[in-house]
């Protein structure tokens, strides 16, 4: 079955422990994105990475971390999470840019920064 | 910076009639995309429907379909037939498309309850 996955699901941390959140898609797909949701603001776009060892900046960068080793594989890093991260997260893939290239999301990881 | 807005932050509508979201965008890109998206209650992102903004003909999916203006920079999701597993936030998003780029931005949503 063609799917992105995130793990974990759910998480509750402390702030300043550095936490590594995965994304895994089996289509084959070039781009990956991370977004976090928050109330009242929509998807906000973390980063975005065009292929492996290629990513970018999106709108709300700051405190994260990506890396593309493998095509199937995105995972964000927060280095230092601080309370102001707690969101709801989402991966997404697609196979080139455009309509052509509609967006696959992960389930969402929700996370709580103490 | 593109920016999407969603000016209807609920919206409530009756069973089998007829809804339509609002979503206007500014930019000063000529070639972009456009999407509607659909989060029901299980937090799942699907999507609705998609548009290229070179495309002058109006998309459609079934029940769905989309008023697009290019002049007007607006994007209006049209819902007929509602169905109560329509109830859900839906959400804007445009897609910038200059060599290769993937930066996406989405509205802030409209709440759609659809009342049996």
């Amino acid at each position: 079955e063609a799917q992105v996955t995130q793990n974990p699901r759910y998480l509750i941390t402390v702030t300043g422990k550095k936490l590594t959140v995965t994304c895994s898609q089996n289509m084959n797909h070039e781009y990956m994105s991370w977004y976090r949701q928050d109330p009242g603001l929509g998807l906000r776009q973390i980063y975005y990475s065009m292929n492996v060892e290629v990513t970018d900046k999106g709108d709300v960068p700051e405190g994260y971390k990506v890396s593309r080793k493998e095509k199937r594989n995105f995972p964000l890093i927060l280095e230092s999470p601080s309370p102001n991260q707690t969101s709801l997260y989402f991966c997404a893939s697609s196979f080139t840019s455009g309509a052509r290239g509609t967006q696959y999301f992960g389930p969402g990881t929700r996370l709580t920064v103490l | 910076a593109q920016t999407v807005t969603q000016s209807q932050p609920e919206m409530s509508v009756q069973e089998a009639e007829t809804v339509t979201l609002s979503c206007t965008y500014d930019t000063s890109e000529n070639n972009y995309y456009l999407f509607w998206y659909k989060q029901p209650p299980s937090r799942q992102m699907i999507l609705v429907i998609r548009q290229e903004a070179y495309k002058q003909q109006n998309a459609t999916e079934n029940r769905f379909s989309v008023n697009f203006q290019k002049a007007a920079k607006s994007f209006s999701l049209k819902i007929s037939d509602s169905q109560l597993g329509d109830t859900a936030m839906y959400f804007c998003a445009f897609m910038k498309h200059t060599g290769g780029y993937q930066k996406v931005t989405f509205g802030t949503g409209t709440k759609l309850q659809v009342i049996p």
